[in-house]
């Protein structure tokens, strides 16, 4: 099946500072989406994004499908931002809109 | 618009006992799906339904567990006996996505979870 790696593992900033989280995949995909997993537990949408740039307010994200790539940019980091953050993917040619995950970047911003 | 809704949010029981969850996705979503996420790792898909009807469930442990949506609407995830190693978050989701249909959009989104632990 696809594979999905996610750099880095683990990441801890100062408030205020940004960040650019990666997600390689190893087969073209339909779907992929970035999610934010709060401490708490919820997998929050953050972007449906299989090509193409797309923002949203402090956030942006960047899919090269081409080269089977996606970053997720986080600007003036805030301590909400925290937690888990999982890139999953749908592959190309199968039929069935499921996805897979990759292990995820724990990110800890600090105050 | 309501979101995913699940329950419980917590169940701590025995091995061998039996548990069930139920989710009920977004009004109108047709494509629902059951994740397993064991602490420190992505979730993992273990079964997807359209309607009332399953589409994948090859990661599906069916000796123990079992899953249904009679109505196309709500649906509950069931393990009997539970082990020791089914401590896990269980997560539902759900997308507008029909592909009998050739309608709605890929995007899934999450509900709360239900935390297990077996004992």
């Amino acid at each position: 099946g696809i594979q999905v790696e996610q750099s880095p593992p683990d990441l801890i900033l100062q408030e205020g500072a940004n960040s650019t989280l990666r997600c390689n995949f190893s087969d073209s995909v339909n779907n992929l989406q970035w999610f934010h997993q709060n401490p708490w537990g919820q997998l929050i949408n953050l972007f449906y994004i299989p090509s193409g740039t797309k923002q949203n307010g402090r956030l942006s994200a960047t899919t090269v499908a081409t080269e089977r790539y996606s970053l997720l940019y986080i600007s003036s980091s805030q301590t909400t931002d925290s937690g888990v953050y999982f890139c999953a993917v749908d592959p190309s040619g199968g039929s069935n809109y499921k996805l897979t995950f990759g292990k995820g970047t724990l990110l800890t911003v600090n105050p | 618009e309501a979101g995913v809704a699940q329950s419980p949010r917590y169940k701590i029981i025995e091995k061998r006992q039996s548990v069930a969850f139920w989710c009920n996705p977004i009004s109108g979503h047709a494509t629902l799906y059951w994740y397993q996420q064991i602490l420190g790792q992505g979730p993992k898909l273990l079964i997807q339904f359209q309607n009332n009807g399953v589409v994948d469930d090859s990661q599906l442990p069916k000796d123990r567990f079992s899953a249904e949506r009679l109505k196309g609407v709500d649906s509950t995830l069931k393990i009997q006996p539970a082990k020791l190693e089914d401590s896990a978050v269980y997560l539902c989701a759900s997308s507008s996505r029909d592909s009998y249909r050739g309608s709605g959009t890929d995007t899934q989104y999450f509900g709360p979870g239900t935390r297990l632990t077996v004992l």
